[in-house]
């Protein structure tokens, strides 16, 4: 079976320090992955996705960035943290080829700039 | 572009009523159809999803959705609520066209549950 993990799960930085969020997927090959962030009352913003290794589309400009450096590993990257950046980061996988499949959720990283 | 609108950030609703969480889509093409629930803290758990076929879906937990394509909506409905169904619900859709397949997000509800 297919399973995702995202570490850490709780992460409190300084403004102006850097980023770096990593997910892994296990039991597939190349999938879609996704990054989303959710800030309060904001519903989930997609931030990046990719279809496959060194792929990244950048959905929204802002200070963050993202990277796939193996099939089933996605990092989400920052060299200086706004407070801005607070909130709520999911990881999340597709089957590729499949338009009509549901995305699957690692467990979060709640993410506080201080 | 695709989106998703998600009517009322906040349902409350005693335990044992009915469950109606509203949810409609921008598209003169049908996209696909999900419902997210998230506990706090915690990722997003598939209820259901609507793909083709049978327009009435049931999904996990007594929750089914019914899409209606004349009203461009995908409402989610429970015929009684539990406790355990206080969590914040998330509609969300992926265009039929175009090759990444993006999952695009309401803004979400959260339910709350009276006893």
């Amino acid at each position: 079976s297919q399973t995702i993990h995202q570490w850490p799960a709780t992460l409190v930085q300084p403004v102006g320090s850097p980023l770096s969020l990593e997910c892994t997927v296990e039991g597939t090959s190349n999938p879609n992955l996704y990054w989303y962030r959710q800030a309060a009352g904001r519903g989930l913003q997609l931030l990046f996705y990719s279809v496959g290794i060194g792929q990244i589309s950048s959905e929204v400009p802002q200070n963050l960035s993202a990277s796939r450096p193996q099939d089933r590993q996605f990092i989400l990257s920052s060299k200086k943290l706004l407070l801005s950046d607070s909130g709520f980061y999911l990881c999340a996988w597709r089957k590729a080829g499949f338009w009509n499949t549901e995305a699957f959720f690692g467990q979060g990283t709640r993410l506080t700039v201080v | 572009a695709q989106s998703v609108t998600q009517l009322g950030s906040h349902v409350s609703v005693s335990e044992g009523a009915l469950v109606l969480l509203r949810c409609n889509y921008s598209s003169s093409v049908p996209p696909y159809l999900f419902w997210y629930v998230q506990y706090p803290n915690q990722g997003l758990q598939l209820l259901l999803k609507y793909t083709t076929g049978a327009t009435l879906v049931k999904g996990i937990n007594g929750f089914e959705a019914e899409f209606k394509k004349s009203e461009t909506s995908f409402h989610l409905t429970k015929p009684s609520a539990h406790m355990s169904d206080a969590a914040e619900y998330f509609c969300a859709v992926i265009p039929p066209s175009g090759n990444t397949g993006k999952l695009i997000f309401g803004q979400g509800t959260t339910l709350q549950v009276k006893p």
